[in-house]
């Protein structure tokens, strides 16, 4: 079973911040945090991954709680490309290990 | 970041038949993995493949139905074998991949959309 918590539905208007949470209270001290999405059903896109530090790439922004138990995708500029299903998965980043993915959140950007 | 490609990118096959998924990664890896991604649902793991040995699949799926083969590092293959309608599904192939750091990232091909008349 999925070990994360999304909320099924978003929406955000194009231009503006999309802030996507999650919930991962049973996370354990070795686990970090990853970010997919899945565009109209093509493969699953790596965003960004973090272990307890507050993370930012080209795509985006991963802030994490104090206490590890939520986090939140930050995509600062979306855009209508940006609409997609995405995912936040916890896994433990040493060694090959299978994802498990809930339903993940449905982000829809808006004109 | 990680090339994965997948053929074929799709197809429609009769009921009874087979079909095999190429999979093809960019860079030698230890393991490979296949998700199947029924309509409207999220990704489920079918089967983790290691070179070198047999594949290990997860519950509710097994090697007569689903039969993997891996015969290098950077190649893989699912065979569907005797499809009905409910086969119908995207297959998506993945590794994980160590850009330099500690951490293995897992990257996805493209998928194949499967649809069994």
């Amino acid at each position: 079973d999925a070990k994360t918590t999304q909320p099924p539905s978003m929406d955000c208007a194009e231009g503006r911040a999309a802030n996507l949470p999650c919930n991962h209270s049973t996370i354990s001290g070795n686990e970090y945090v990853y970010w997919y999405r899945q565009i109209h059903s093509q493969g699953p896109q790596y965003i960004i991954h973090g272990l307890k530090n507050n993370e930012t790439n080209e795509m985006a922004s991963l802030i994490i709680t104090e206490d590890r138990k939520s986090s939140t995708l930050i995509l600062p500029h979306a855009t209508l490309r940006d609409t997609a299903v995405y995912y936040c998965i916890v896994r433990v980043a040493q060694g090959a290990q299978k994802l498990v993915f809930g339903q993940g959140t449905r982000l829809t950007i808006n004109p | 970041s990680a090339v994965i490609s997948q053929k074929p990118s799709r197809d429609i096959c009769q009921r009874g038949t087979s079909l095999t998924i190429q999979c093809q990664v960019d860079s030698q890896v230890t393991m490979m993995f296949w998700y199947r991604q029924q309509p409207g649902q999220s990704l489920t793991l079918i089967a983790t493949a290691n070179q070198g040995s047999e594949a290990t699949y997860e519950s509710g799926f097994v090697i007569d139905k689903f039969p993997i083969s891996r015969p290098n590092l950077t190649f893989s293959t699912l065979t569907v074998s005797n499809m009905s309608p409910e086969d119908s599904s995207i297959y998506l192939c993945s590794a994980d991949y160590n850009l330099g750091g500690v951490q293995e990232t897992q990257y996805f091909g493209p998928g194949t959309r499967l649809l069994v008349l």
